[in-house]
Parts: structure tokens; C-alpha cells; sequence
């Protein structure tokens, strides 16, 4: 079976520009979580989505936002970018929402700003 | 939620077993233990997880102490693929049932 998948694997932008990130989820999976990874840091919770409805929100500006598709996939979307965007943005999907079971991660887009 | 500290780094020989630590003092009772490793450039991948017993997988052993203030994450026989960053994550809920806080990680390097 596929794991997560994530596209495009790296983007290049410059400031003020919009970006958008795309997930698709382990098939049957449910739940989707963004997270965002600058260098040398651990991964920082963005959102997650279950059953197309937000139910979480990490410390994140309003520029950052997200939706669920009937397919379970999701878009990450980032308004007016910045320098700081600058991060790997990992995409993980879990079977269900809420659950303790585990997230299963995707190799990540490599986003650079300029 | 409760947070973690780990070391910063630890070297292992390839072969033998690696013990990775992790201190979880404020951990409450109904918080699991979860690791995660990030092998340089791909996602994070899940080994294993815990409550209060001992927990066993093809990957990895997970010791957590009687008073469940610290775990013990154990690779049996390290290879070099094992070399990557390792978390230690608190997981609580049910407010954030989907929300991983991974902190700095240890970074394991695997030598031959």
C-alpha cells in the first residue's frame, strides 16, 4: 500500500506569494495533520482535519489555513509568505480522529522562500 | 501537556544495543509515552508507544519506569540505518488527540 504522499517535494517562492501544499493520506485513513519543520528544529503542529472539520490548531497566523476534501486528501494553504515560511511542511495521516493511534508521516515539501 | 527532555546526542557501535532516555517528570496519568525517529531528510516515522507497561515491537523495547517519570527507548542490535533523530513525545488528550509536540530529539549516530 502507498504510504503519504505530499506534492510538489520542493517549491521555490518569493515573498508575498502564495503557496499551496497538497496530502494525500494512507488509504482508509481519516484524520490529516500538518506540521511544519524549520532546520534544526522538531516538527511544529499546524492543523488537523478530520471528517473535513478543523479539529486542531497549533500557534500558527491567520495566513497559514488548510481543508479536507470527501477523499480524505488536504491542502495546506500560506498567504502573503515570509522568509520564516521557509521550513519542511509534513503531512501525516492517522486512521482516526480521536484516537491514540499513531501518525503515519509523509516525506515532506521542502518550501524556500526568497 | 506534559513536556520531555533528552539528551542532545549519543554515539552508539553498530551492533550493540542503544539506550535512549527520556524524562517526563509531569507526565499525568492518562498521557502515553510515544517515539518517533526522523531519519536526515524524510518524515518522521512511529516505533513505539506506551502507557505503563513495558512495550516490545519488531523496531524497539520501551522501559517506563514504575513512577512513569521517564522512559527508556532500546534498539537491540543498532545498524547504521538506525542513525537519525530520535523524540520523545508526551502524548495527551482528548484536547489535542491529534497534536504531536516533538521537541530537539536526541540525534543517534551509529558508527561501525
Amino acid at each position: 500500500d502507498a504510504g503519504v504522499t505530499q506534492s510538489p517535494t520542493h517549491l521555490i517562492k518569493t515573498r508575498g506569494q502564495h503557496v499551496t501544499l497538497r496530502c494525500s493520506p494512507i488509504s482508509g485513513h481519516k484524520s490529516v495533520s500538518w506540521y511544519q519543520q524549520v532546520l534544526g528544529q522538531g516538527p511544529q503542529f499546524i492543523f488537523q482535519y478530520y471528517e473535513k472539520e478543523e479539529r486542531g490548531r497549533g500557534n500558527f497566523p491567520d495566513r497559514f489555513s488548510a481543508r479536507q476534501f470527501p477523499n480524505y486528501s488536504s491542502e495546506l494553504n500560506v498567504n502573503a509568505l515570509l522568509l520564516g515560511d521557509s521550513a519542511l511542511y509534513l503531512c501525516a495521516s492517522s486512521l482516526e480522529w480521536p484516537s491514540y493511534n499513531e501518525q503515519f508521516f509523509g516525506p515532506g515539501t521542502r518550501l524556500t522562500v526568497l | 501537556d506534559a513536556k520531555t527532555t533528552q539528551p542532545p546526542s549519543m554515539d552508539c557501535a553498530e551492533g550493540r544495543a542503544a539506550n535512549l532516555p527520556c524524562n517526563h517528570s509531569t507526565i499525568s496519568g492518562n498521557e502515553y509515552v510515544y517515539w518517533y525517529r526522523q531519519i536526515h531528510s524524510q518524515g518522521p516515522q512511529y516505533i513505539i508507544h506506551g502507557l505503563k507497561n513495558n512495550e516490545t515491537n519488531e523496531m524497539a523495547s520501551l522501559i517506563i519506569t514504575e513512577d512513569r517519570k521517564s522512559s527508556t527507548l532500546i534498539l537491540p542490535h543498532a545498524t547504521l540505518r538506525d542513525t537519525a533523530v530520535y523524540y520523545c513525545i508526551v502524548r495527551s488528550g482528548p484536547d489535542s488527540w491529534g497534536k504531536l509536540q516533538f521537541g530537539a530529539g536526541t540525534q543517534v549516530v551509529v558508527t561501525p
